[in-house]
């Protein structure tokens, strides 16, 4: 069955570029109407929506981060990629990447999340 | 932005009761609301979507109610895997999750 894993640096310094990958196996990530979402939860906290795009390169970006986000495909590997710009400790988190199906038979349209990747913890310090 | 408020914070059963638990949206969000579950150490896990469906493999005893700004996930009788956080969705406005309802072992 399809898998997401997400794959990135643990530890990224204040002021610099977080980058996290997304590798979709089991299954090829243009196949299916999908989009691909990237979402974070800092420790003992909520969950935040950061971003997602279409596999023809679509993006849309939550409002608050918009300035700071850049979400990307590479059909070739089966992958989709966040890079988050100007990071501080607010931004530590576990950095989720998600799928977003369609659903609704009279009236289809996309925005829950049903396949999850297990997370991986990413810590803004110097 | 829609602002998902749940209730209560913290909810404390035993296996087999009843569990009811409340997410009230700042503005209408029709029927756009998810419920999700998560345990510790996992990602969260999609229940229902558009208020009342059960996404695929979720047993019966979960279900969902509720349209505009007032939604309830039920859960008929607690089984020991259920105790976890329970999360709320809206996909109205943008995607925004509410803070979460944990249901801890009475």
């Amino acid at each position: 069955q399809v898998q997401l894993q997400e794959s990135g640096p643990g530890l990224v310094k204040p002021s610099q570029t977080l980058s996290l990958t997304c590798t979709v196996s089991g299954g090829s990530i243009s196949s299916g109407s999908y989009y691909w979402s990237w979402i974070r939860q800092p420790a003992g906290k909520g969950l935040e929506w950061i971003g997602r795009i279409y596999t023809s390169g679509s993006t849309n970006y939550n409002p608050s981060l918009k300035s700071r986000v850049t979400i990307s495909v590479d059909t070739s590997k089966n992958q989709f990629s966040l890079k988050l710009s100007s990071v501080t400790a607010a931004d530590t988190a576990v950095y989720y990447c998600a799928r977003d199906a369609k659903v609704g038979a009279t009236v289809p349209h996309y925005g829950y999340f049903d396949l999850w990747g297990r997370g991986t913890l990413v810590t803004v310090s110097s | 932005e829609i602002v998902l408020t749940q209730s209560p914070a913290t909810l404390s059963l035993s296996p087999g009761e009843r569990a009811t638990l409340s997410c009230r949206a700042s503005q209408s969000v029709t029927s756009y609301l998810a419920w999700y579950q998560q345990k510790p150490g996992q990602a969260p896990r999609l229940l229902i979507y558009d208020a009342s469906n059960r996404a695929t493999g979720i047993p019966a005893r979960f279900s969902g109610s509720g349209s505009g700004t007032d939604f309830t996930l039920t859960i008929s009788s607690l089984e020991p895997e259920d105790f976890a956080v329970y999360y709320c969705q809206q996909r109205s406005n943008w995607w925004t999750f509410g803070q979460g309802t944990k249901v801890e072992i009475k």
